[in-house]
């Protein structure tokens, strides 16, 4: 059973960068791994994923604020969002998808509210 | 980007109802339809993928039809625990994006 846990500041000031980083239990290695977010109140936005090789494909809509890594050797994965607004307060998930699959995505973490206020 | 529309916005039934939510693509998208279940305060939760696939450990009651820009999720006799929010989405070509989400409320 695949398990994932964000982990991050709850509280991000305008203009500074969100950070968040992902904990998967099972082996990172041959699937593909997404940051998706919600609003509170609105419905779901895929911010990105990275297969466990480092290749990565991000939504031209955040692509130049957004930035995932990878690190095997931790199990872990990462968002960093730069120049946030309060439009970037959400709920974010992190989840997988598997390799070799129609794109579905698996296993969600249980999602971490992030806040972006002074 | 592809655009997914769902419909209706949200729906009042009963338990036993037969419950019927569909989702359009902006252009065709083959099978690469899924289906997420969404409850308050919880992660989505995969249902249904390529158009009509069952995820493993979903009920029978749940099921999926289409292909091309047209898609069904039946949830063929409503059950207490399926009142939820729910979600089509698009793994067809990135950006992937998501319908705005159909709420099933008691009624």
């Amino acid at each position: 059973q695949v398990q994932l846990q964000e982990s991050g500041p709850g509280l991000v000031k305008p203009s500074e960068t969100l950070s968040l980083t992902c904990t998967v239990s099972g082996s990172i290695s041959g699937h593909y791994w997404s940051w998706i977010r919600q609003p509170p109140g609105k419905g779901l936005e895929w911010i990105g994923y990275i297969y466990y090789s480092g290749s990565t494909n991000y939504n031209p809509s955040l692509k130049s604020r957004v930035t995932i890594s990878v690190d095997t050797s931790k199990n872990q994965f990462s968002l960093k969002l730069s120049s946030v607004t309060a439009a970037d307060t959400a709920v974010y998930y992190c989840a997988r998808r598997p390799s070799g699959s129609y794109g579905q995505v698996d296993y969600w973490g249980q999602g971490t509210l992030v806040t972006v206020s002074s | 980007d592809i655009q997914m529309t769902q419909s209706p916005s949200s729906l009042s039934a009963s338990v036993g109802d037969r419950v019927t939510v569909t989702c359009r693509a902006s252009q065709s998208i083959s099978s690469y339809l899924n289906w997420y279940q969404q409850k308050p305060g919880k992660a989505p939760n995969l249902l249904i993928y390529a158009a009509s696939s069952l995820q493993s450990g979903v009920p029978s009651r749940f099921s999926g039809s289409g292909s091309g820009t047209d898609f069904t999720l039946t949830i063929s006799s409503l059950q207490p625990e399926d009142f939820a929010t729910y979600y089509c989405q698009q793994s067809y070509s990135t950006p992937r994006t998501f319908g705005q989400g159909t709420k099933v409320e008691i009624k």
